[in-house]
Protein backbone atom coordinates (compact mmCIF):
# COMPACT_ATOMS: atom_id res chain seq x y z
CA UNK A 1 0.00 0.00 0.00
CA UNK A 2 1.16 3.77 -1.05
CA UNK A 3 -0.54 5.06 2.39
CA UNK A 4 -1.11 9.01 1.85
CA UNK A 5 0.52 10.27 -0.90
CA UNK A 6 1.06 14.07 -1.14
CA UNK A 7 2.02 15.87 -4.95
CA UNK A 8 4.16 17.86 -5.61
CA UNK A 9 6.76 17.54 -3.25
CA UNK A 10 8.20 20.95 -3.83
CA UNK A 11 6.57 24.12 -5.17
CA UNK A 12 7.51 27.87 -5.89
CA UNK A 13 4.65 30.42 -6.36
CA UNK A 14 4.14 34.16 -7.20
CA UNK A 15 1.73 36.27 -4.93
CA UNK A 16 -1.62 35.95 -6.54
CA UNK A 17 -0.82 32.87 -8.18
CA UNK A 18 -3.46 29.76 -7.83
CA UNK A 19 -2.59 25.92 -7.42
CA UNK A 20 -4.22 23.16 -5.76
CA UNK A 21 -2.16 20.72 -3.62
CA UNK A 22 -2.95 16.45 -4.20
CA UNK A 23 -3.58 14.01 -1.61
CA UNK A 24 -4.51 10.73 -2.38
CA UNK A 25 -4.81 7.83 0.64
CA UNK A 26 -5.20 4.44 -0.13
CA UNK A 27 -6.74 3.21 3.17
CA UNK A 28 -10.09 3.76 2.76
CA UNK A 29 -9.88 5.87 5.86
CA UNK A 30 -12.77 8.08 6.19
CA UNK A 31 -11.06 11.04 7.80
CA UNK A 32 -8.73 13.27 6.10
CA UNK A 33 -7.31 16.59 6.66
CA UNK A 34 -4.48 19.44 6.29
CA UNK A 35 -2.28 20.76 8.56
CA UNK A 36 0.41 23.57 7.99
CA UNK A 37 4.12 23.54 9.81
CA UNK A 38 5.84 26.73 10.27
CA UNK A 39 8.79 26.85 12.97
CA UNK A 40 7.81 26.95 16.54
CA UNK A 41 4.21 26.63 15.78
CA UNK A 42 3.81 22.75 15.38
CA UNK A 43 1.34 21.67 13.36
CA UNK A 44 -1.85 23.65 12.58
CA UNK A 45 -5.23 22.14 11.22
CA UNK A 46 -6.50 23.96 8.08
CA UNK A 47 -9.00 21.83 6.78
CA UNK A 48 -10.76 18.84 7.90
CA UNK A 49 -13.41 16.30 6.12
CA UNK A 50 -14.99 13.03 7.81
CA UNK A 51 -16.04 11.42 4.49
CA UNK A 52 -16.67 12.18 1.00
CA UNK A 53 -18.72 15.62 0.26
CA UNK A 54 -18.50 16.37 4.06
CA UNK A 55 -15.94 19.09 5.12
CA UNK A 56 -15.29 21.85 8.04
CA UNK A 57 -13.03 24.54 8.71
CA UNK A 58 -9.92 23.64 11.18
CA UNK A 59 -7.92 26.63 13.34
CA UNK A 60 -6.14 28.13 10.24
CA UNK A 61 -8.75 28.12 6.88
CA UNK A 62 -8.31 31.63 5.49
CA UNK A 63 -6.84 31.54 1.66
CA UNK A 64 -7.61 27.85 1.47
CA UNK A 65 -10.65 25.60 -0.13
CA UNK A 66 -11.26 21.82 -0.11
CA UNK A 67 -13.53 19.30 -1.50
CA UNK A 68 -14.22 15.64 -0.90
CA UNK A 69 -15.78 14.25 -3.70
CA UNK A 70 -14.07 10.58 -3.39
CA UNK A 71 -13.44 9.27 -0.06
CA UNK A 72 -9.50 8.46 -1.50
CA UNK A 73 -8.68 12.02 -2.55
CA UNK A 74 -8.36 15.64 -0.39
CA UNK A 75 -6.72 18.67 -2.59
CA UNK A 76 -6.10 21.50 -0.81
CA UNK A 77 -6.84 24.95 -3.22
CA UNK A 78 -4.71 27.99 -2.87
CA UNK A 79 -7.11 30.75 -4.60
CA UNK A 80 -4.54 33.65 -4.60
CA UNK A 81 -1.25 32.73 -2.95
CA UNK A 82 0.27 34.91 -0.30
CA UNK A 83 3.83 35.03 1.40
CA UNK A 84 2.13 34.36 4.74
CA UNK A 85 1.20 31.11 2.75
CA UNK A 86 4.73 29.57 2.76
CA UNK A 87 5.08 26.30 5.02
CA UNK A 88 5.29 22.94 4.70
CA UNK A 89 1.75 21.44 4.44
CA UNK A 90 0.99 17.57 5.35
CA UNK A 91 -2.20 16.05 4.79
CA UNK A 92 -2.98 13.16 6.96
CA UNK A 93 -6.02 10.45 7.11
CA UNK A 94 -7.43 8.42 9.96
CA UNK A 95 -9.78 4.97 9.93
CA UNK A 96 -12.13 7.12 12.46
CA UNK A 97 -12.30 10.34 14.32
CA UNK A 98 -13.66 8.82 17.12
CA UNK A 99 -11.47 10.07 20.19
CA UNK A 100 -8.40 9.11 17.49
CA UNK A 101 -8.24 5.93 18.69
CA UNK A 102 -7.08 4.77 14.97
CA UNK A 103 -3.39 6.72 14.56
CA UNK A 104 -2.94 9.64 11.97
CA UNK A 105 -1.34 8.27 9.31
CA UNK A 106 0.98 11.35 7.36
CA UNK A 107 1.79 12.35 4.28
CA UNK A 108 5.76 13.19 3.36
CA UNK A 109 4.67 17.12 3.26
CA UNK A 110 4.56 19.53 0.16
CA UNK A 111 7.12 22.30 0.68
CA UNK A 112 5.72 25.59 -0.63
CA UNK A 113 7.53 29.11 -1.26
CA UNK A 114 5.31 31.81 -1.85
CA UNK A 115 7.41 35.07 -3.42
CA UNK B 1 -9.93 24.81 25.73
CA UNK B 2 -7.42 22.01 25.34
CA UNK B 3 -3.91 23.03 25.00
CA UNK B 4 -0.11 21.62 25.21
CA UNK B 5 3.36 23.16 25.95
CA UNK B 6 6.36 20.97 25.44
CA UNK B 7 8.55 22.70 27.73
CA UNK B 8 11.81 22.12 25.86
CA UNK B 9 12.37 23.29 22.15
CA UNK B 10 15.77 21.23 22.08
CA UNK B 11 17.30 18.50 24.13
CA UNK B 12 20.50 17.39 23.55
CA UNK B 13 21.43 13.64 24.71
CA UNK B 14 24.52 11.47 24.20
CA UNK B 15 23.70 7.86 22.35
CA UNK B 16 23.31 5.33 25.41
CA UNK B 17 22.26 7.73 27.74
CA UNK B 18 18.34 8.23 28.69
CA UNK B 19 16.00 10.76 26.93
CA UNK B 20 13.05 12.55 28.70
CA UNK B 21 11.16 15.00 26.65
CA UNK B 22 8.46 16.97 28.53
CA UNK B 23 4.88 18.10 27.92
CA UNK B 24 2.35 19.58 29.88
CA UNK B 25 -1.48 19.45 28.78
CA UNK B 26 -4.72 21.34 29.77
CA UNK B 27 -8.14 19.94 29.52
CA UNK B 28 -11.17 20.42 31.51
CA UNK B 29 -11.88 16.88 30.86
CA UNK B 30 -9.96 13.70 30.48
CA UNK B 31 -8.22 13.73 27.22
CA UNK B 32 -6.75 11.41 24.60
CA UNK B 33 -2.78 12.46 24.57
CA UNK B 34 -0.32 11.27 21.97
CA UNK B 35 3.63 11.27 20.91
CA UNK B 36 4.35 11.79 17.37
CA UNK B 37 7.68 11.55 15.77
CA UNK B 38 8.88 13.41 12.75
CA UNK B 39 12.35 12.52 10.66
CA UNK B 40 13.78 15.07 8.70
CA UNK B 41 11.82 15.80 5.62
CA UNK B 42 9.24 12.94 6.68
CA UNK B 43 5.66 12.78 7.46
CA UNK B 44 4.69 12.39 11.29
CA UNK B 45 4.81 8.95 13.00
CA UNK B 46 2.43 7.72 15.90
CA UNK B 47 5.03 6.99 18.82
CA UNK B 48 2.42 6.11 21.46
CA UNK B 49 -1.41 6.85 22.35
CA UNK B 50 -3.12 7.40 25.77
CA UNK B 51 -6.47 6.64 26.38
CA UNK B 52 -7.74 6.31 29.55
CA UNK B 53 -6.11 3.22 29.68
CA UNK B 54 -2.90 2.36 31.37
CA UNK B 55 -1.09 5.50 32.72
CA UNK B 56 2.02 3.94 31.09
CA UNK B 57 1.99 3.87 27.85
CA UNK B 58 4.72 1.66 25.83
CA UNK B 59 4.81 2.81 22.02
CA UNK B 60 7.31 2.01 19.09
CA UNK B 61 11.69 2.07 19.44
CA UNK B 62 11.94 2.07 23.27
CA UNK B 63 9.64 4.79 24.27
CA UNK B 64 7.55 5.31 26.78
CA UNK B 65 5.15 7.89 28.07
CA UNK B 66 3.35 7.98 31.67
CA UNK B 67 0.36 9.75 32.10
CA UNK B 68 -0.27 12.11 35.45
CA UNK B 69 -3.34 13.49 35.71
CA UNK B 70 -2.46 15.36 38.99
CA UNK B 71 0.69 17.00 37.30
CA UNK B 72 -0.78 17.18 34.42
CA UNK B 73 1.70 15.80 32.19
CA UNK B 74 2.35 13.34 29.34
CA UNK B 75 6.20 12.95 29.59
CA UNK B 76 8.26 11.07 27.04
CA UNK B 77 11.24 8.56 28.19
CA UNK B 78 13.11 6.25 26.52
CA UNK B 79 16.32 4.55 29.13
CA UNK B 80 18.99 5.07 26.04
CA UNK B 81 19.14 7.04 23.27
CA UNK B 82 20.68 5.84 19.91
CA UNK B 83 21.65 7.82 16.71
CA UNK B 84 18.31 7.54 14.52
CA UNK B 85 16.53 8.43 17.57
CA UNK B 86 17.17 12.46 16.39
CA UNK B 87 14.17 13.82 15.14
CA UNK B 88 11.37 16.53 15.98
CA UNK B 89 8.77 15.36 19.03
CA UNK B 90 5.63 16.46 18.91
CA UNK B 91 3.22 16.16 21.94
CA UNK B 92 -0.48 16.18 20.76
CA UNK B 93 -3.81 16.54 22.74
CA UNK B 94 -7.26 15.52 20.97
CA UNK B 95 -10.04 18.89 22.23
CA UNK B 96 -13.21 17.63 23.04
CA UNK B 97 -14.62 17.75 19.16
CA UNK B 98 -11.72 14.93 18.55
CA UNK B 99 -9.63 17.68 16.56
CA UNK B 100 -5.84 16.89 17.52
CA UNK B 101 -3.45 20.31 19.18
CA UNK B 102 -0.41 20.18 18.37
CA UNK B 103 2.55 21.14 20.88
CA UNK B 104 5.65 23.51 19.32
CA UNK B 105 7.61 20.64 18.75
CA UNK B 106 11.10 19.40 20.63
CA UNK B 107 14.13 18.43 18.65
CA UNK B 108 16.24 16.06 20.06
CA UNK B 109 19.75 15.82 18.91
CA UNK B 110 21.62 12.70 19.54
CA UNK B 111 25.29 12.80 19.91
CA UNK B 112 27.97 10.09 19.47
Amino acid sequence: NAGVTQTPKFQVLKTGQSMTLQCAQDMNHEYMSWYRQDPGMGLRLIHYSVGAGITDQGEVPNGYNVSRSTTEDFPLRLLSAAPSQTSVYFCASSYSTVDFVSPLHFGNGTRLTVT
Amino acid sequence: AQSVTQLDSHVSVSEGTPVLLRCNYSSSYSPSLFWYVQHPNKGLQLLLKYTSAATLVKGINGFEAEFKKSETSFHLTKPSAHMSDAAEYFCVVSDSSGKLIFGQGTTLQVKP
